[in-house]
């Protein structure tokens, strides 16, 4: 079956760096990958969304990539702000549902 | 604009109780819906979802249920709470299944 994968460790950054955070899914491509942000004790929000046919696609300081060959998700914060501290998900879509990664945490240092 | 209002936001309640949260969606129609959980430092399970009025597929077996009484409630619901049941209950819409919109959540205790 269809699983999605993301580093479950944190990632620590120093502000104005680029954060790189990896979505990597088995068997096929879906027809969709999406990013969410989540802060503690809130429901996620939708970043973006990236079709299959489309290798790249930003958003002001976000950017999301997407290998069909790699299986692979990049999601990327340019110039990061320690407001950019949060858990990040990647989901894909099936049907009527979302199946969600188990989220890797972003902390950016100042 | 649209909005999703889950209540109440946080529960306490003993092993064996019943359970009942709601959610309601305003500035949408036949939205689809969606009950997940969230353990403490886990991912989103999918529990239930609806495409319409009376239109519920579960995708976790368990002592839960849901309905869909209205076009734009949904209803999560137990006859007896256990203890594996405590979590980060979270509602969600979405039209055309592309991105999903999630309410602020319930955090629920079961003692």
């Amino acid at each position: 079956s269809q699983k999605i994968e993301q580093n479950s460790e944190a990632l620590n950054i120093q502000e104005g760096k680029t954060a790189t955070l990896t979505c990597n899914y088995t068997n096929y491509s879906p027809a969709y990958l999406q990013w969410y942000r989540q802060d503690p004790g809130r429901g996620p929000v939708f970043l973006l969304l990236i079709r299959e046919n489309e290798k790249e696609k930003r958003k002001e300081r976000l950017k999301v990539t997407f290998d069909t060959t790699l299986k692979q998700s990049l999601f990327h914060i340019t110039a990061s702000q320690p407001a950019d501290s949060a858990t990040y998900l990647c989901a894909y879509n099936a049907g009527n549902m979302l199946t969600f990664g188990g989220g890797t945490r972003l902390m950016v240092k100042p | 604009s649209q909005t999703i209002h889950q209540w109440p936001a946080t529960l306490v309640q003993p092993v064996g109780s019943p359970l009942s949260l709601e959610c309601t969606v305003e500035g949408t129609s036949n939205p689809n819906l969606y009950w997940y959980r969230q353990a403490a430092g886990r991912g989103l399970q999918l529990l239930f979802y609806s495409v319409g009025i009376g239109q519920i597929s579960s995708e976790v077996p368990q002592n839960l249920s849901a309905s869909r009484p209205q076009d734009r409630q949904f209803i999560l619901s137990s006859k007896k709470l256990l203890l594996s049941d405590s979590g980060f209950y979270l509602c969600a819409w979405s039209v055309l299944s592309y991105e999903q919109y999630f309410g602020p959540g319930t955090r629920l205790t079961v003692t």
